[in-house]
């Protein structure tokens, strides 16, 4: 049950792009279609962005798109905005178990 | 309004045992499986355990296997999570959530959290 593996932290100016991946195995990010990724400001809970890997729940913003490869996912954020700064977390299916990403720090500089 | 409410954490001693409570409203409890997700001071956040909706099973993480139980009243619409011979690596926030129908394994509506201390 190892954590998938997040870049630790990223960061953009606003207007422009940031990718973040996640990487996990053949046996849940690999295996599944059911990656999801969360938004958590600090003190706050976390909010759902994306699910199955890139479907967006009502609310979302299309500047959140998600997509996968093989056995890693990314969210890509377009547009930064300074509301964007936050922890962003990655999750996988795995069968039996649910595994989460470490979490990025996202950066609007 | 769809809500969830938790609570039941404390400060307690290693060894020591809890139970956690998640109160669902606004929705059809019995129609989700739920999870609990905890985050340690500072850190990610870590999977914990998932129940089906209709509390036939339930799944754990290896850190909290064999001294954790999950249960849910759908009666209730309540669901627990027994924590058991606690250590201080059990200190966390612990979040319940509803997994999107399914399940897609998407986690749609989070508790506020309850803070769990162990500590002597």
């Amino acid at each position: 049950q190892s954590a998938l593996t997040q870049p630790r932290s990223v960061s953009g100016s606003p207007g422009q792009s940031v990718t973040i991946s996640c990487t996990g195995t053949t046996d849940d990010v690999g295996a599944y279609n059911f990656v999801s990724w969360y938004q958590q400001s600090p003190g706050t809970v976390p909010k759902l962005l994306l699910y199955e890997v890139s479907q967006r729940p009502s609310g979302v913003p299309d500047r959140f798109s998600g997509f996968k490869s093989g056995n890693t996912a990314s969210l890509t954020i377009s547009g930064l905005q300074a509301e964007d700064e936050a922890d962003y977390y990655c999750t996988s299916y795995a069968g039996t178990h649910v595994i989460f990403g470490g979490g990025t720090k996202l950066t609007v500089v | 309004q769809v809500q969830l409410v938790d609570s039941g954490g404390d400060l307690v001693k290693p060894g020591g045992s809890l139970r956690l409570t998640c109160s669902a409203s606004g929705f059809t409890f019995s129609a989700y499986f739920m999870i609990w997700v905890r985050q340690a001071p500072g850190k990610g956040l870590e999977w914990v355990s998932h129940i089906s909706d209709t509390g036939r099973f339930a799944k754990y993480s290896d850190s909290v296997k064999g001294r954790f139980t999950m249960s849910r009243d759908n009666a209730k619409n309540s669901m627990y999570l027994q924590m058991d011979s606690l250590r201080a690596e059990d200190t966390a926030v612990y979040y319940c959530a509803r997994v999107s129908w399914g399940p897609t394994w998407a986690f749609n509506i989070w508790g506020r959290g309850t803070s769990v201390t162990v500590s002597s």
